[in-house]
């Protein structure tokens, strides 16, 4: 079946700029997260989404960060004005609930600020 | 404050068995052992997790010692495709979010 998509794979975007990032998580998957990989670097947690719950955005590095879920379907990460160190990869992955429930994972957006 | 520990890097020939060692002296009751791998420019793919038994998948086998202080991943017949970091994660019930240690570096060599 379909894994979780991500949206673009790859974004060049100048320091300033605003971004959009969309994951399409796995169909019935109620959870999901977002994680941050800087280049040569383990995966940070960012957001995560659980059905109507609110979400645990703990590990949001700044208010330029935020993210927004339709319901259990498409999330979208937004990095208002980008700065160069939000130059990562950025990967979504989504779960049944539970903690015996694997996360999948997309293969991410990679975005740069130039 | 690591829950996993794993050596950084291990090296194994193409065709052979791969076992990756992960301890995990302090899990608890409740708590899984998951284990990802990850590819060059790919995402976290998962491998396979389990509780108290041994597990076994299309992919790899979980052996998980009886007092569940450290497990083993068993790739039986590694391939250079196999190549990648390898992720060993304890997880609980109030870990929704798994978090990711350093894992070990496998370098499947021809």
């Amino acid at each position: 079946g379909a894994g979780v998509s991500q949206s673009p794979s790859n974004k060049v975007t100048e320091k300033g700029k605003d971004v959009e990032l969309r994951c399409d998580p796995i169909s019935g998957h109620t959870a999901l997260y977002w994680y941050r990989q800087r280049l040569g670097q383990g995966l940070e947690f960012l957001i995560y989404f659980q059905g109507n719950s609110a979400p645990d955005k703990s590990g949001l590095p700044s208010d330029r960060f935020s993210a927004e879920r339709t319901g259990e379907s498409v999330s979208t990460l937004t990095i208002q004005r980008t700065q160069q160190e939000d130059s990562a990869v950025y990967l979504c992955a989504s779960s049944f609930w539970g903690w015996d429930s694997p996360l999948h994972f997309g293969n991410g957006t990679r975005l740069t600020v130039t | 404050d690591a829950k996993t520990t794993q050596p950084p890097s291990m090296d194994c020939a193409e065709g052979r068995a791969a076992n990756l060692p992960c301890n995990h002296s302090t899990i608890s009751g409740n708590e899984y052992v998951y284990w990802y791998r990850q590819i060059h420019s790919q995402g976290p793919q998962y491998i396979i997790h389990g509780l108290k038994n041994n597990e076994t998948n299309e992919m790899a086998s979980l052996i998980i010692t009886e007092d569940r202080k450290s497990s083993t991943l068993i790739l039986p017949h590694a391939t250079l495709r196999d190549t990648a970091v390898y992720y060993c994660i304890v997880r609980g019930s109030n870990d929704y979010k798994l978090s990711f240690g350093a894992g070990t570096t496998v370098t499947v060599r021809a």
